[in-house]
């Protein structure tokens, strides 16, 4: 099975502050990986498919990069409707497997 | 615009059964990979089962196989989840999902499996 390893585990920033998060997998998966988006007690939302696509709909502040092993999660001026926790997800191959998530918390 | 309508959940005695539908609308139902995807209270986000666009490919997380069958109706526009043999540890609000990179996931439907 692949693991998919996101850090940090959570963080802390400021409004207007452009953060960034990792994913890594335990295994090449190409760029066959998606970002959520879950708020608490709502559905996850996809954010970013195949790596670095955004997904329609999704505001241009966020961004995804990687290929192979090592992926990243950017949003830009961070605003306080993006507290959330947001999480990695290969479908490289089955079992399609999560990343233990990045809660993120505006200070 | 697409829809995902989870109904089914509910609260079931360990070694008990229910059955989870989802009902799609908005796309073209039938050429899409449809899959479960659950999260147990307070914990974090895990695939179930996937079905391929005709029915004929299935998948399952290994904790599962064996007591869940995914299903659809592809003349219905919905996707079933038999959920058999039920233990505690299957307590989670359970998404249906578009797609293997689960690109739309419905509001979910909450399973309690307690005596």
């Amino acid at each position: 099975d692949i693991q998919m390893t996101q850090s940090p585990s959570s963080l802390s920033a400021s409004v207007g502050d452009r953060v960034t998060f990792t994913c890594r997998a335990s295994q090449g998966i190409s760029n066959s990986l998606v970002w959520f988006q879950q708020k608490p007690g709502k559905a996850p939302k996809s954010l970013i498919y195949r790596a670095s696509t955004l997904q329609s709909g999704v505001p241009s502040k966020f961004s995804g990069s990687g290929s192979g092993t090592d992926f990243t999660l950017t949003i830009n001026s961070l605003q306080p409707e993006d507290s959330a926790t947001y999480y990695c997800q290969q479908y490289n191959s089955y079992p399609l497997t999560f990343g233990g998530g990045t809660r993120v918390e505006i200070k | 615009e697409v829809q995902l309508v989870e109904s089914g959940g509910g609260l079931v005695q360990p070694g008990g059964s229910l059955r989870l539908s989802c009902g799609a609308s908005g796309f073209t139902f039938s050429s899409h990979w449809m899959s479960w995807v659950r999260q147990a209270p307070g914990r974090g986000l895990e695939w179930v089962a996937s079905v391929s666009e005709d029915g004929s490919q299935k998948h399952y997380v290994d904790s599962v196989r064996g007591r869940f069958t995914i299903s659809r109706d592809n003349a219905k526009n919905s996707v079933h989840l038999q959920m058999d043999s039920l233990r505690a540890e299957d307590t989670a609000a359970y998404y249906c999902a578009r797609g293997q990179a689960h690109e739309y996931c419905g509001q979910g439907t909450l399973v309690t499996v307690s005596s």
